[in-house]
């Protein structure tokens, strides 16, 4: 199993503000996901970030609000760009083997 | 399109089992995953199975998946107060040999009462 390491483990942030949110894994792996859990509600993809490229990101999540950085294979961030209330939730990084599929502990962003 | 629905709730008494249901519309599905999502916590993988089994078991829990019915369920034998938790349900179409594009359910809170 992969342990990953999340920092901070939450926040809260003025709106307007940036935060950008670590992802340490222990192994190295090729794919390392992104998610959020609003509140309440389930998870849903953010990005892709494969490492070398550009992260590929799902409907509804862009680049210049949510920039997403892959240095190497053990290491990823999330900015959360330009705050507003709407973005509080639990973000969450995932690295995926052959069959398993583990999580970070998650950062729980509170915006005021 | 993808979509993975479970029912929102599920109460039991403590020494019951409790079987949590869920269904998924994609039968390209590789894999399927139970993650137990404690208060204030993040996620914890509880077990998964590949598509083209039909159970797996590990300890309390038991999966079963009904492929043709697009069914999954987690069985959790001699449930304790300590199992109390939201369940997700998740898919996997698999991403370039990686699991890790995952559609999940909405969650089930199990609620074990003394």
């Amino acid at each position: 199993s992969a342990v990953i390491s999340q920092k901070p483990s939450r926040d809260i942030c003025q709106r307007g503000t940036s935060l950008t949110i670590q992802c340490q894994v222990d192994s190295q792996v090729t794919m390392m996901f992104w998610y959020r859990q609003q509140p309440g509600q389930s998870l849903t993809l953010i990005a892709t970030a494969n490492q070398g490229s550009e992260a590929t990101y799902e409907s509804g999540f862009v680049i210049d609000k949510f920039p997403i950085s892959r240095p190497n294979l053990t290491f990823s961030t999330l900015t959360v760009s330009n705050m507003s209330p709407e973005d509080s939730s639990i973000y969450l990084c995932s690295v995926g083997g052959v069959a398993e599929a583990f999580f970070g502990q998650g950062t729980r962003l509170t915006v005021v | 399109g993808e979509d993975v629905e479970q029912s929102l709730f599920l109460s039991v008494r403590e020494g019951d089992s409790s079987v949590i249901n869920c269904t998924y519309t994609d039968s390209s599905s590789t894999y399927l995953y139970w993650y137990k999502q404690e208060p204030g916590a993040g996620l914890q993988l509880l077990t998964y199975i590949f598509s083209n089994m039909d159970m797996k078991q590990d300890q309390r829990l038991t999966v079963l998946l009904n492929k043709k019915d697009k069914h999954l369920s987690l069985r959790i034998a001699d449930t304790q107060t300590g199992d109390s938790a939201i369940y997700f349900c998740a898919e996997s179409m698999g991403y370039g040999g990686s699991q890790g594009n995952l559609i999940f359910g909405k969650g089930t809170k199990l609620s074990v009462k003394p």
